[in-house]
């Protein structure tokens, strides 16, 4: 199983972009990027998926890098209902072959 | 996105009874779901996970005999915490994957047992 690790925590104020970077140095070859966002007391909410090079939604992009042993999530122009916890997933077929195993997550803090 | 509900949002029995959660896909076939338990300020903590018909494989030190899981059909997984005690008081997230190579998670149910 492929194990990540996240900042524990990052700051940033309201209309910046935030970037959290995942690593993730044993992905393996079936392996999916998922991120998930989590406030408290509900459970985590899919924000994006990738499995190589650029993924772009409405709401966030996802940069992974060729070798695929990291991951980074760009948030565009955060707002205060942004603040949240942030989960990187590494797993196959979003977990339908195999365990959905979280790390700590970042815990991220908007201020205005 | 597709939708997992769960059910209830939050429970308080007495202890040493029996609770049941239940977890449904609205819109999807699960082939798979995945119990989770995360206290507070901590991450998710995976405890099992059931395919549709067969017995859910339970993590390491998560007792099978005491969080009961079914998963009889491609709708519906039960987790029931049989004997709850206070320590038992957490919350407990159900998450549900189909054909999608993504899952999906459920709102989270707050146990307090007292």
């Amino acid at each position: 199983l492929a194990k990540t690790t996240q900042p524990i925590s990052m700051d940033s104020y309201e209309g910046q972009e935030v970037n959290i970077t995942c690593s993730h140095n044993n992905i393996a070859t079936n392996d999916y990027i998922t991120w998930y966002q989590q406030f408290p007391s509900q459970g985590p909410r899919f924000i994006i998926q990738g499995y190589k090079t650029k993924v772009t939604n409405e709401v966030a992009s996802l940069f992974i890098p060729a070798d695929r042993k990291s991951s980074t999530l760009s948030l565009p122009r955060v707002s205060l209902s942004d603040t949240a916890v942030y989960y990187c997933l590494v797993g196959d077929y979003g977990g339908s072959q195999g365990n959905l195993i979280f790390g700590k997550g970042t815990k991220l803090s908007v201020k205005p | 996105g597709a939708v997992v509900s769960q059910h209830p949002s939050w429970v308080i029995c007495k202890s040493g009874t029996s609770v049941k959660i239940e977890c449904r896909s609205l819109d999807f076939q699960a082939t798979t779901m995945f119990w989770y338990r995360q206290f507070p300020k901590q991450s998710l903590m995976l405890m099992a996970t059931s395919n549709e018909g067969s017995k859910a494989t339970y993590e390491q030190g998560v007792e099978k005999d005491k969080f009961l899981i079914n998963h009889a059909s491609l709708t519906l997984s039960t987790l029931t915490v049989t004997s709850a005690h206070p320590e038992d008081s957490s919350f407990y997230i159900c998450s549900a994957s189909g054909t999608a190579t993504e899952a999906f998670f459920g709102q989270g149910t707050r146990l307090t047992v007292v």
